[in-house]
């Protein structure tokens, strides 16, 4: 089966970098996700590492390690919008060899003055 | 960019009524659609995956009469929730992937289901 682990609660300063970290276990890893969601929205995409390394869009960055089934957010200059939960997804493969998406279960992000 | 649009985004109805939710991707084809649950504090949870022109997928635990998934076109996917309980109440979130590529889901607004 997939299963995800990323920290429950981060609280950062408003200007500063956070890192957010996610580590998986997958069968058949295709690429690890990351999607933003706002209390009472949906999840928004911020950014997919199918390959090893960082992808940077903006402020945010994402890095992944195939080798260490690890991957991390990081967000910079960070702005008080920013304060919303942040899931990681990993996209493998089930026990019936289709693709699958799981997510993990958040990480609920508080920037402050 | 890639966009999604679900409808409705919100619904209040008495126990017992079936509730239909739309799932559109409105520049893209999907041959994949995804559909989700998601209970207040809580993460996603795959219910099932939508093919077109084939029967869905549904995860362990979740019940295919109870559940009804259309996929009638590249662009179309809905969800009938039949007979809704209060316990079926929850925030229902479609995504879809581009058919072409290794390109991540792209999700749909969402729908509050609340059932009295």
């Amino acid at each position: 089966g997939q299963s995800l682990e990323q920290p429950s609660e981060v609280t950062a300063v408003e200007g500063a970098i956070v890192q957010i970290n996610c580590t998986y276990q997958t069968s058949g890893f295709y690429g690890l996700s990351w999607y933003q969601q706002h209390d009472g929205g949906a999840p928004t995409f911020l950014s997919y590492n199918a390959l090893d390394g960082l992808e940077e869009t903006g402020r945010f960055s994402s890095f992944l390690s195939r080798s260490d089934s690890y991957g991390y957010l990081l967000l910079q200059e960070l702005q008080m919008k920013d304060s919303a939960s942040y899931f990681c997804a990993v996209r493998g493969r089930n026990s019936g060899g289709y693709q699958k998406v799981t997510f993990g279960t958040g990480t609920k992000l508080q920037v402050i003055p | 960019g890639a966009v999604v649009s679900q409808h409705p985004s919100w619904v209040i109805c008495k126990s017992g009524t079936s509730v239909k939710i739309e799932c559109r991707s409105l520049d893209f084809q999907a041959t994949t659609m995804f559909w989700y649950r998601q209970f207040p504090k809580q993460s996603l949870m795959l219910m099932a995956t939508s093919n077109e022109g084939s029967k869905a997928t549904y995860e362990q635990g979740v019940e295919k009469d109870k559940f009804l998934i259309n996929h009638a076109s590249l662009t179309l996917s809905t969800l009938t929730v039949t007979s809704a309980h209060p316990e079926d109440s929850s925030f229902y979130i479609c995504s879809a992937k581009d058919t072409w590529g290794n390109q991540p889901q792209h999700f749909g607004d969402g729908t509050r289901l609340s059932i009295l």
